[in-house]
């Protein structure tokens, strides 16, 4: 079972920052979290991970809260292509890397 | 070039038949993966390799085997195709194994069984 908690859906207007939010209350010391998204008919597409610290790359930042309890994704200027199902994902940091899906957000962007 | 290809991109095939799904990858990573999406949009883990040694293995029905011929290769069989076999089959890569890594996923392969 996915360990986070997402809402079902969010609107974004074009050219405004998309700010998704992600609940992982259970998440542990050595457990990262992880942001990917899928594009209709698309492989999903790594975004952004982080264990503790903010971080910040070329797509996105990620925001973690600092007793690690939630997180948001910020993309800061979205644009129509960012319409997809975005997945916040918790793994162990340790020998294995199975993903585990929840059933995401779908961010639409309008107009 | 592609980061992580398969072939092919679309399959139809009937009810009883014996079907291979192929992957590459051609970022130099040790550890690749199968996922499956279903209709219902539920993307899971089905295998995963490292370094051509089976390290994840689902509750997968055994009629599929997943083969790496070398680490830049993870190709899928099935056998006796059903119709609860249909759906969109991704392959991934990751530089190694372990949750630091992230996975680079191919452009997925829709399988319907007929």
């Amino acid at each position: 079972d996915a360990k986070t908690t997402q809402p079902t859906s969010m609107d974004c207007a074009e050219g405004r920052a998309a700010n998704l939010p992600c609940n992982h209350s259970t998440i542990s010391g050595n457990e990262y979290v992880y942001w990917y998204r899928q594009i209709h008919s698309q492989g999903p597409q790594y975004i952004i991970h982080g264990l503790k610290n903010n971080e910040t790359n070329e797509m996105a930042s990620l925001i973690i809260t600092e007793d690690r309890k939630s997180s948001t994704l910020i993309l800061p200027h979205a644009t129509l292509r960012d319409t997809a199902v975005y997945y916040c994902i918790v793994i162990y940091g340790g020998a294995t890397n199975k993903l585990i899906f929840g059933t995401g957000t779908l961010l639409a962007v309008q107009p | 070039d592609t980061a992580v290809s398969q072939t092919p991109k679309y399959l139809v095939t009937q009810m009883g038949n014996d079907k291979s799904i192929k992957c590459e990858q051609n970022l130099g990573h040790d550890t690749m993966y199968w996922y499956k999406q279903d209709s219902k949009k539920f993307l899971k883990i089905m295998f995963s390799y490292n370094n051509k040694e089976l390290i994840i293995n689902e509750t997968v029905p055994n009629r599929f085997s997943p083969k790496s011929p070398d680490k830049a290769h993870l190709n899928l069989h099935i056998n006796s195709l059903e119709l609860g076999d249909s759906a969109v089959y991704f392959c991934a890569s990751s530089r190694k194994t372990g949750g630091s890594y992230e996975q680079y996923f191919g452009p997925g392969t829709r399988l319907t069984v007929t």
